[in-house]
């Protein structure tokens, strides 16, 4: 099983729409929880951390939910612009490495 | 603030060559990273050092591969000799690594081509 993993999507959205996917982690000794959005040929750049009580950011909301480990964000009135692919990452404690989901692709169209 | 650089964007090499991808991490940083992205397995982590020194490298996929920190301010990642199987997308990514951020910065990336 794969320490952190994504379902690759593509989720096809209506522009105005709202989209969610998960993340699922199997280390639950996990302390820090981030999303990255990758751009075609793009490097990855952080999106949100997620907290444990939930953030929002705009039209972008991300939950964890440790007991049974994953996290989510959710995409509110979907933009053409938010199409993208959307990676997930967890972490140890600070001065531990970060592992990356495979990404969830989202597409949104007019 | 310049961010992470990465250098060569591109590299195009026959298989057995040597290659050699630099970095330079936000001044400041004392983390560095070392990823490779493919289409089949994702974002892997191949290595990564605290204050320069090489933490986990559990990654690195055999021992044509090697990683160095000489300093904080400059690391390579080397592949000797090179094979197809090696072609990938090779991010470099750095952080400040306290009490409390986790927080990456990656760079724009190394495409590297095997023939």
């Amino acid at each position: 099983r794969k320490e952190v993993e994504q379902d690759p999507g593509p989720f096809n959205v209506p522009e105005g729409a709202t989209v969610a996917f998960n993340c699922t982690y199997s280390n639950s000794a996990s302390q820090s929880f981030f999303w990255y959005r990758q751009d075609c040929r793009k490097e990855p750049k952080l999106l949100m951390s997620v907290y444990s009580s939930g953030n929002e950011d705009g039209r972008f909301t991300a939950q964890l939910n440790r007991a049974s480990q994953y996290i989510s964000l959710l995409i509110r009135d979907s933009k053409l612009s938010d199409s993208a692919t959307y990676l997930c990452a967890v972490g140890g404690a600070a001065g531990n490495k970060l592992t990356f989901g495979g990404g969830t692709r989202v597409l949104v169209k007019p | 603030d310049a961010g992470v650089i990465q250098s060569p964007r591109h590299e195009v090499t026959e298989m057995g060559q040597e290659v050699t991808l630099r970095c330079k991490p936000i001044s400041g940083h004392n983390s560095l990273f070392w990823y490779r992205q493919t289409m089949m397995r994702g974002l892997e982590l191949l290595i990564y050092f605290n204050n320069n020194v090489p933490i986990d490298d559990s990654g690195m996929p055999e021992d044509r591969f090697s990683a160095k920190m000489p300093n904080a301010s400059f690391s390579t990642l080397k592949i000797q000799p090179s094979e197809p199987r090696d072609s990938a997308v090779y991010f470099c990514a750095s952080r400040l690594t306290d009490s409390g951020a986790n927080v990456l910065t990656f760079g724009a990336g190394s495409r590297l081509t095997v023939l």
